[in-house]
């Protein structure tokens, strides 16, 4: 049984351009939460998707969006880079049933280095 | 609105040697509680957690108390390992149908060492 899955591992973007990340949900998962994680910090929520849609969101600007699938894969698209972009980005899924919410499980990251 | 307070690190520590990392929480309602736990170039694994009050989660020799009423999540361990050493963060999430849907709201982290 794959976990979650993140491509690509690493990767390296100038300033003002755009970058897409992808992950894959743990088999059976529906639900696929985005997560920031600068260097020495705690990752912090970006957002989550549920049914296709966008369920929830944190304390970033639009330049971050992102998208899922029928199959429940996502994808977090983010314009116009800024250096402080740079970090390791990482998706968790989870399973939610009314007031059930299971445990979430992480992909190893996708490291994003803006120069 | 949530946080998470972790005690300064890095900590560094003996093999064998006894091992506390402090983390306090604010939270609306009855949050559950997680400790994660971060190697070198991997992502997230869940270490351990606790649903409710008085709660006690273990794994692999560490244990936390829910303490709601120092609104504490203290991780101990009796003997570290080489092997621990990595960065532990702790975390809470409030319940679905409210207003977080399993978003997790996660401290700063506290970087482990343990020397031989």
């Amino acid at each position: 049984d794959a976990g979650v899955t993140q491509s690509p591992t690493h990767l390296i973007k100038t300033r003002g351009q755009q970058v897409t990340l992808r992950c894959s949900p743990k088999s059976g998962h529906d639900t696929v939460s985005w997560y920031q994680q600068a260097l020495g910090q705690g990752p912090q929520f970006i957002f989550q998707y549920y049914e296709e849609e966008e369920r929830q969101r944190g304390n970033f600007p639009d330049r971050f969006s992102g998208h899922q699938f029928p199959n429940y894969s996502s994808e977090l698209n983010v314009n116009a880079l800024l250096l402080g972009d740079s970090a390791l980005y990482l998706c968790a899924s989870s399973l939610v049933a009314g007031e059930v919410v299971s445990e979430q499980f992480f992909g190893p990251g996708t490291r994003l280095t803006v120069l | 609105g949530n946080s998470v307070t972790q005690m300064e690190g890095p900590v560094t520590l003996s093999e064998e040697a006894f091992l506390t990392i402090n983390c306090t929480y604010t939270a609306t309602g009855y949050p559950s509680l997680f400790w994660y736990v971060q190697y070198p170039g991997e992502g997230l694994q869940l270490l351990l957690k606790a649903t409710k009050a008085d709660d006690k989660g273990s794994n692999k020799g560490f244990e936390a108390t829910y303490r709601k009423e120092t609104t504490s999540f203290h991780l101990e361990k009796g003997s570290v390992q080489v092997s621990d050493s990595a960065v532990y963060f702790c975390a809470l999430t409030g319940r679905a149908g409210g207003t977080s849907y399993g978003k997790l709201t996660f401290g700063q982290g506290t970087i482990l060492t343990v020397h031989p």
